[in-house]
C-alpha cells in the first residue's frame, strides 16, 4: 500500500498570505496524485489532478506541482474561503486508492 | 450538471446488514467507473471499493473484503454498496465518488454522502 504522508498537520496563516501543503509518497505515484479540499459539513472538491492541473472552475491562486514521491500544494494569497482541510491521493499504485491524512489550514 | 445522491445510511447494531444507493444524474453512468469513500466522525478519507464500468470488474479495501459488495444497475444509473457483518469501525459519512475516466482514478464529482452508525 502506498502511504502519503501529508504535512504539517496544521497550517495557521493569516488571509493574503501564501500557503504551502506538502504531501510525501511511500513510493512513487508518478503523477498520478490529486489535492481536495473540503470544508466541514461537505463533500471534498476536486482541486488537483495530475499532480499540476487545476480541475474545472478552480481559481488560478491554488497551483500544485511534483511528481515521484514529492508533491506540493500552494495556493498564492488565501482568501477567508480558502481556510479548510486538504488532502492529496495517489491512484499510481491501487488497490488500495490512498489518501493522505490532511492538512487543516485555519485562520491565525 | 453532475449529480450524485446517496441514501440508505442509517443507525444499527453490530453484526448488522445495510445497502447504500446512490443515484447518478446529468452523464452517461454506464461510461465511468464508480467508487466508494468513507469518512469516520473527524477523520480523513478512506477509499472503500471501486467498480469498472459494465460491473464484471471490482476492487476492495483489505478492511471491508468479504463484508462489502458493490455493484451497479447501469439500466437504473444507479450504484449501490451491500454491506454485511458491520462493526463500530464501519460508521463513517459513505460517499459515492465518480471518477474522471479514461484511466484515471481522481474524483471530480462527489455525492453529499449519507451516514452510516453501528453502534450497540
Amino acid at each position: 500500500e502506498t502511504v502519503l504522508t501529508q504535512s504539517p498537520a496544521t497550517l495557521s496563516l493569516s488571509p493574503g498570505e501564501r500557503a504551502t501543503l506538502s504531501c510525501r509518497a511511500s513510493q512513487s505515484v508518478g503523477t498520478y496524485l490529486a489535492w481536495y479540499q473540503q470544508k466541514p459539513g461537505q463533500a471534498p472538491r476536486l482541486l488537483i489532478y495530475d499532480a499540476s492541473n487545476r480541475a474545472t472552475g478552480i481559481p488560478a491562486r491554488f497551483s500544485g506541482s511534483g511528481s515521484g514521491t514529492d508533491f506540493t500544494l500552494t495556493i498564492s494569497s488565501l482568501e477567508p474561503e480558502d481556510f479548510a482541510v486538504y488532502y492529496c491521493q495517489q491512484s499510481s499504485n491501487w488497490p488500495p486508492i490512498t489518501f493522505g491524512q490532511g492538512t487543516r489550514l485555519e485562520i491565525k | 450538471e453532475v449529480q450524485l445522491v446517496e441514501s440508505g445510511g442509517g443507525l444499527l447494531q453490530p453484526g448488522g446488514s445495510l445497502r447504500l444507493s446512490c443515484a447518478a444524474s446529468g452523464f452517461t453512468f454506464s461510461n465511468y467507473w464508480m467508487h466508494w469513500v468513507r469518512q469516520p466522525p473527524g477523520k480523513g478519507l478512506v477509499w472503500v471499493s471501486r467498480i469498472n464500468t459494465d460491473g464484471s470488474a471490482s476492487s476492495y479495501a483489505d478492511s471491508v473484503k468479504g463484508r462489502f459488495t458493490i455493484s451497479r444497475d447501469n439500466a437504473k444509473n444507479t450504484l449501490y454498496l451491500e454491506m454485511n457483518s458491520l462493526r463500530a469501525e464501519d460508521t463513517a459519512v459513505y460517499y459515492c465518488a465518480r471518477d474522471r475516466g479514461s484511466g484515471y482514478r481522481d474524483f471530480g464529482h462527489w455525492g453529499q454522502g449519507t451516514l452510516v452508525t453501528v453502534s450497540s
